[in-house]
């Protein structure tokens, strides 16, 4: 199957920081990218949809200032948490959607992101 | 928003034993994910359904596909402590939009 690699793996970061998170699709075009939220043990929230080359669209209730998205090429997308505070603390994951009609998702490891 | 509901939402089974998760829905999906997530980790990918009806098995996990494509179900045989997991579906609707249900916690105790 397709691998999409989400780096880093977690990161400690002090509140008012700026975090920068990547998700990469190493074989394939990604033409779209997703990014979530994940509480323990909770199922995924949508934060926003990541096209290459236009704006992202982001979900309702997500601040599109505090969590800016670029996909500026075909096999990379990021995430910037932008002055970070504790309430931003959860599991950050991507996915990336190989194109075609009924393409499946494959998902980034992951990031856990503490802020303190 | 399309609501995937999964049933229930935390299990807790001794190693051996059976057990069915549930993903329900009043949206029809022209096709349905299951995931399987450690913690720390990603989902991945155990099998997508297509056609209303349809049945899959891999090893110990057979999958059913609503006939109507509205819910779907996972049935683990003999579970074991390696299927620990948070076990998550997605339907995928005309517009190739992706919808994950509610979340499944399962801890299989040896």
């Amino acid at each position: 199957g397709a691998v999409v690699s989400q780096h880093p793996s977690w990161v400690i970061c002090k509140s008012g920081t700026s975090v920068k998170i990547e998700c990469r699709s190493l074989d394939f075009q990604a033409t779209t990218m997703f990014w979530y939220r994940q509480f323990p043990k909770q199922s995924l929230m949508l934060m926003a949809t990541s096209n290459e080359g236009s704006k992202a669209t982001y979900e309702q209730g997500v601040e599109k200032d505090k969590f800016l998205i670029n996909h500026a090429s075909l096999t990379l997308s990021t995430l910037t948490v932008t002055s970070a505070h504790p309430e931003d603390s959860s599991f950050y994951i991507c996915s990336a959607r190989e194109g075609g009609l009924g393409e499946k998702l494959f998902f980034g490891s992951g990031t856990q992101l503490s802020v303190l | 928003t399309q609501l995937l509901e999964q049933s229930p939402q935390f299990l807790s089974i001794q190693e051996g034993e059976n057990l069915t998760v549930y993903c329900n829905s009043s949206s029809v999906f022209s096709s349905l994910q299951w995931y399987r997530q450690e913690p720390g980790e990603g989902p991945v990918l155990l099998v997508t359904v297509v056609t209303g009806g349809e049945v899959k098995k891999l090893k110990r996990l057979t999958f059913q596909f609503g006939d109507a494509r509205k819910d779907s179900s996972l049935h683990i045989t003999a579970a074991q402590p390696g299927d620990t997991g948070l076990y998550l579906c997605a339907g995928e609707d005309t517009g190739n939009q992706f919808y994950f249900g509610t979340g499944t916690s399962l801890t299989v105790i040896p």
